[in-house]
């Protein structure tokens, strides 16, 4: 298996744009997570699925973000508009079986929101 | 709430050297916990985890973990660093340990650096 896959790798934008982060989870995992890695707020759990259903956002900093995962070979999350202070690295995550299992991580896509 | 300390943001060691970083949990019911490794621009891996079998987890690259409720600790230890052992360490606790659902919560992280 190639693991999870996120894309881009890379993103710089402008304020005010829309920003697309998309993930492939490992095939077979019923559980996705998405993590925001900055230097300030160390690594923060955003939202996760179970079976492509949204089970908890309590992380999702605010309305411009939002999650989807319309099937179980992908996930996306959107930022609308985007602002400075969301320039981090934000990795997708999937699982068998939930938290209590190994979840393994994409490579990240950091983002620069000038 | 579930909550994760590791003390020492940074750890320094020599190579051969003993490594040992610490984390401390807080959990109201018995834990899952983990340790993750980061290396330069990737994703976490995970090292080791303990899941209420035994107390003493081996993981891989020659970790290993000791659960101590008494002392709510999670510390990781390598009887002798390598250079390729320089990278972030984290900690992290279940938020339910009896069930699929939950979240991972992480630590601050750790960065440990390997001297020749």
């Amino acid at each position: 298996d190639a693991g999870v896959i996120q894309s881009p790798r890379h993103e710089v934008t402008e304020m005010g744009q829309e920003v697309t982060l998309r993930c492939k989870p490992i095939s077979g995992h019923d559980y996705l997570f998405w993590y925001r890695q900055t230097m300030m707020r160390g690594l923060e759990l955003l939202i996760y699925f179970n079976n492509n259903v949204p089970i908890d956002d309590s992380g999702m900093p605010e309305d411009r973000f939002s999650a989807k995962m319309p099937n179980a070979s992908f996930s996306t999350l959107k930022i609308q508009p985007s602002e400075p202070r969301d320039s981090a690295v934000y990795f997708c995550a999937s699982s068998l079986r939930g938290s209590t299992d190994t979840q393994y991580f994409g490579p990240g896509t950091r983002l620069t929101v000038l | 709430a579930q909550s994760v300390t590791q003390l020492g943001s940074h750890v320094s060691v020599s190579e051969g050297a003993l490594v040992l970083l610490r984390c401390n949990y807080s959990s109201s019911v018995p834990p899952y916990l983990f340790w993750y490794v980061q290396y330069p621009n990737q994703g976490l891996q995970l090292l080791l985890k303990y899941t209420s079998a035994a107390t003493l987890v081996k993981g891989i690259n020659g970790f290993e973990a000791e659960f101590k409720k008494s002392e709510t600790s999670f510390h990781l230890t390598k009887p002798s660093a390598h250079m390729s052992d320089a990278a972030e360490y984290f900690c992290a606790v279940s938020d339910d340990g009896g069930t699929s659902y939950g979240k991972l919560t992480f630590g601050q992280g750790t960065i440990l650096t390997v001297h020749p």
